[in-house]
């Protein structure tokens, strides 16, 4: 009865490799967001979407590529992998775009 | 640009004694401030949040406290135990929607 969930926990490619990180919420929340977090442990937003619509898209190469098939999914998807790119890819959910954020147990990105 | 600054980065207390945390933030128009406690592997957990109309929220041992005329929060843990020791992440929200958190501290309860 996970509230929000990340698959797979773990992923460990090589450069130039292309991987998906999935993310499933069972909140019944309008808005999803993925997160990033560096080696120092700074959490920053990359995007949002909002009932299936993208409200929030930062400065992130577009070699990442979110989708949200539905409101309870939103999975990111990154093209031509990069070291620069490991750390820890977190989800996150809210009732609203103003309500409290509710977080996943992360996917552990390594790039080699 | 906006951020917010948190501080300190490190900080060790001996079990039974208070913890605080402090953070500002730049964007005055900043309205919503949630806190959160992230153990070593494991995503962030909220534990406590403000709105820009209190000042102050308390829940069990925890408080936050908010100053929108200098742009501070803390957060003020009391009567501490070693399964408070973890990462701990103030944000404050931009009038964009946007989360902006601090840069953590590591706090350790020693028994």
């Amino acid at each position: 009865d996970t509230a929000v969930s990340q698959t797979p926990k773990y992923l460990v490619t090589q450069m130039g490799n292309d991987k998906s990180i999935k993310c499933e919420q069972n909140l019944g929340h309008d808005t999803m967001y993925w997160y990033k977090q560096d080696s120092k442990k700074f959490l920053k937003i990359m995007f949002s979407y909002n009932n299936k619509e993208l409200i929030i898209n930062e400065t992130v190469p577009n070699r990442f590529s979110p989708k949200s098939p539905d409101k309870a999914h939103l999975n990111l998807h990154i093209n031509s992998l990069e070291l620069g790119d490991s750390a820890v890819y977190f989800c996150a959910s809210s009732q609203t775009r103003q309500g409290a954020q509710y977080f996943g147990p992360g996917t552990r990105l390594l790039v080699l | 640009g906006e951020n917010v600054e948190q501080h300190p980065s490190t900080l060790s207390v001996q079990e039974g004694d208070s913890a605080v945390i402090k953070c500002t933030y730049s964007d005055s128009a900043s309205n919503y401030f949630p806190w959160y406690k992230q153990e070593l592997g494991k995503g962030p957990q909220l534990i406590i949040d403000i709105r820009s109309n209190v000042g102050e929220k308390k829940d069990q041992r925890i408080a936050v406290t908010l100053n929108k005329t200098a742009k501070h929060f803390s957060l003020h843990i009391t009567e501490t135990q070693p399964e408070d020791s973890a990462v701990y992440f103030c944000a404050a929200r931009l009038r964009g929607g946007k989360l902006i958190f601090g840069q953590g501290t590591e706090l350790s309860v020693k028994p």
